[in-house]
């Protein structure tokens, strides 16, 4: 069954540094976004994007935020200047047309040091 | 706004009880949808189900089911004979239409989450 992959599972960066989280939705899907789930809590929506642009962001998703569909496979999320309270499980998600359900991919753990 | 609320922060059964996951929420969208993820320890999110507001049909797979009560606007997870490998955090999810798309593009809002703890 196809999956959403998520790269890398594990990233560790200093504050101030700029990430890239990179994700590889499943190939028929249209519709991708980013979750963030601080430790021990729950899963937060962070940005939709269809058709090349963002359809939604949440207050979360502030202007150290951004998302890009460099070619037809990857989706990925780049936070320009780490700060502590980044850190968390990123998840990217996707889903087709037709009210079809989000499918998760493993995760990224940001560690922001 | 969208809420869900999971009122149930922990819960610890012994194997082959019965568990039920409360999930109550909130909206104002006339159509919506609500999911269950599992999230067991190795952390990835499990798609477990997922209902049409209009569709209050309980439903059963295997040893889960789901009460969906459009009444009382909740939608209760039950597990039949729990075994340790359902030990996870559940959440329970309301969607939100972004799009006029159908309904194909949504943002979940997600309840806090209720770990399950299955013991031997």
């Amino acid at each position: 069954e196809p999956e959403v992959t998520q790269t890398p599972s594990h990233q560790v960066t200093q504050m101030g540094q700029e990430v890239i989280l990179r994700c590889v939705p499943i190939s028929n899907h249209l519709y991708f976004y980013w979750y963030r789930q601080i430790l021990g809590q729950k899963v937060e929506f962070l940005v939709s994007f269809y058709n090349n642009e963002i359809s939604e962001k949440s207050e979360i998703f502030d202007d150290q935020f951004s998302v890009e569909r460099p070619d037809g496979s990857n989706f990925t999320l780049k936070i320009r200047s780490t700060k502590l309270e980044d850190s968390a499980m990123y998840f990217c998600a996707s889903n087709y047309r037709g009210n079809s359900p989000l499918h998760f991919g493993n995760g990224t753990r940001l560690t922001v040091t | 706004a969208q809420k869900v609320t999971q009122a149930q922060t922990e819960i610890s059964v012994v194997e082959k009880e019965d568990v039920t996951l409360d999930c109550v929420y909130e909206t104002r969208d006339t159509t919506y949808y609500l999911f269950w993820y599992k999230q067991p320890p190795s952390g990835e999110l499990v798609f477990l189900i997922r209902r049409n507001s209009f569709d209050e049909q309980n439903e059963i797979s295997g040893r889960y089911s789901w009460n969906f009560q459009k009444s009382t606007s909740s939608f209760n997870f039950t597990i039949t004979a729990s075994q340790v490998v359902d030990s996870a955090v559940y959440f329970c999810a309301l969607s939100e239409s972004l799009l006029n798309s159908g309904g194909s593009n949504y943002k979940l809002t997600f309840g806090k989450g209720t770990l399950l703890t299955v013991n031997p």
